[in-house]
């Protein structure tokens, strides 16, 4: 079992729909949660982090956690074709030095 | 504010060669993260620096090494080149510990 996965994608969405994406992870102990975005050729942008004690909403961008079910998600509100990218997920455990561990990512498509 | 910079944009190198790939992290930056990120295989935590001294390092061969410099700046030394070090090498920096990492626009290195 990976670390953490993503499914691949794509996943297609309408211009102005809501964008969910979904992170499972298989350590319990992973205390931090991240999502980047990379667009193609470029190289990731953090666009949220949230800690095992809490969600976050940021503009349009929301990342709940599922500590029972060990996975995170990240809603896309209003999705954008400018949205269009790859998501990743990473996810540290502070009690291995700290270590980030990022999914595969899913690649998102909004289409117009 | 000057953001995360690599060095060099392309680097092609044949097998059994060495590769040195550098990296200045935003200014007041004091860690350095490299990682690689090969197709397919998404983003592999390599190594964290901080404060000079190598403090976690991922799941790769000792010919992976780097260093970090007085002014927090980063090498990453890969040696003995094979064909499957060819991928996009990301180096991020952050202030404090884990939370805020931005990535600089990376290196595609390329083994013949």
């Amino acid at each position: 079992q990976k670390e953490v996965e993503q499914n691949s994608g794509p996943l297609s969405v309408p211009e102005g729909a809501i964008a969910s994406l979904n992170c499972t992870y298989s350590d319990r102990g992973s205390q931090s949660f991240f999502w980047y975005r990379q667009y193609s050729g470029k190289s990731p942008e953090l666009i949220m982090f949230i800690y095992s004690n809490g969600d976050k909403e940021d503009g349009r961008f929301t990342a709940q956690l599922n500590k029972a079910s060990q996975y995170v998600s990240l809603l896309i509100r209003d999705s954008q074709p400018s949205d269009s990218a790859t998501y990743l997920c990473a996810v540290m455990v502070t009690g291995g030095g700290n270590k980030l561990t990022f999914g595969t990512g899913t690649q998102l498509k909004v289409e117009l | 504010e000057a953001g995360v910079t690599q060095s060099p944009t392309h680097l092609i190198k044949t097998r059994g060669q060495q590769a040195t790939l550098r990296c200045s992290p935003i200014s007041g930056h004091t860690s350095v993260y490299w990682y690689q990120q090969a197709l397919g295989l998404g983003l592999q935590f390599l190594l964290w620096y901080d404060e000079g001294e190598e403090r976690n390092r991922g799941n790769f061969p000792p010919r992976f090494s780097g260093r970090q410099f007085p002014n927090y700046s980063s090498e990453l030394n890969v040696n003995a080149l094979e064909l499957e070090d060819s991928a996009l090498y990301l180096c991020a920096s952050s202030a404090s510990g884990w939370d805020t990492q931005y990535f600089g626009p990376g290196t595609r290195l390329t083994v013949l």
